[in-house]
């Protein structure tokens, strides 16, 4: 079957940096997705890794690696807005999007 | 501002009741997809559309029915709704379908099956 898996959540603090995990198993890869979901709200594009290694994004960064089935998200300088849920999502080999639980992420001050 | 609209925002139902939750875009894409969230689960599939005049069955299609009659709208509809459709919906769309072009979403539908 295919599995996305994330922690459920996370707590940081104001100014630190934090890094959510996200592993996965689907049948084919064309790429992974990050997401930010502030509550009550739709989810919105973050990142997008289809190649192995780091693509940076401001003080937002997202890694791949394929062959362990696993990425992560990086957030630095974070602020009280960052308090969301991050959604991982992988594209099967029929382009479909298989989604994570989400991570949600408290920052206290 | 170019984006997702959908409606109602939020509503509550009596079971064995029909709904359509309405979605409709203005930015001309081609995939249009209605997804479900549920939670402590992931965003699930409902159906997709890839083009105008075609859809397709997602992960969760039972109880759910959709049309794409043209390339803006995209309504869902619950022929007798039941409890276990109680959920967040959430219409998307981008550009292309069988494609790695970003989906994006619409504001969401909160419903309750009562």
């Amino acid at each position: 079957g295919q599995n996305i898996d994330q922690p459920t959540e996370m707590t940081a603090t104001e100014g630190a940096i934090v890094q959510i995990n996200c592993t996965y198993q689907t049948s084919g890869f064309n790429g992974l997705f990050w997401y930010q979901q502030h509550a009550g709200e739709a989810p919105t594009f973050l990142s997008y890794n289809v190649l192995d290694g780091l693509e940076e994004k401001g003080r937002f960064s997202s890694f791949l690696s394929r062959s362990k089935g696993y990425s992560y998200l990086l957030l630095k300088e974070l602020q009280m807005k960052d308090s969301a849920s991050y959604l991982c999502a992988v594209m099967d080999s029929n382009y479909q999007l298989i989604w994570g639980a989400g991570t949600k992420l408290i920052i206290k001050p | 501002i170019a984006g997702i609209t959908q409606a109602p925002t939020s509503q509550i139902l009596a079971a064995g009741r029909r709904m359509t939750l309405r979605c409709t875009q203005d930015m001309r894409h081609n995939a249009m997809y209605w997804y479900r969230q549920d939670l402590g689960l992931g965003l699930r599939l409902i159906h997709y559309s890839n083009t105008a005049g075609t859809t397709g069955k997602g992960e969760v299609p039972d109880g759910y029915s959709v049309s794409r009659a043209n390339t803006d709208d995209f309504p869902l509809t619950l022929a007798s709704a039941v409890p276990s459709q109680t959920s967040v919906y959430f219409c998307a769309s981008s550009d292309s379908a069988a494609s790695t072009d970003t989906q994006y979403f619409g504001p969401g539908t909160r419903l309750t099956v009562l």
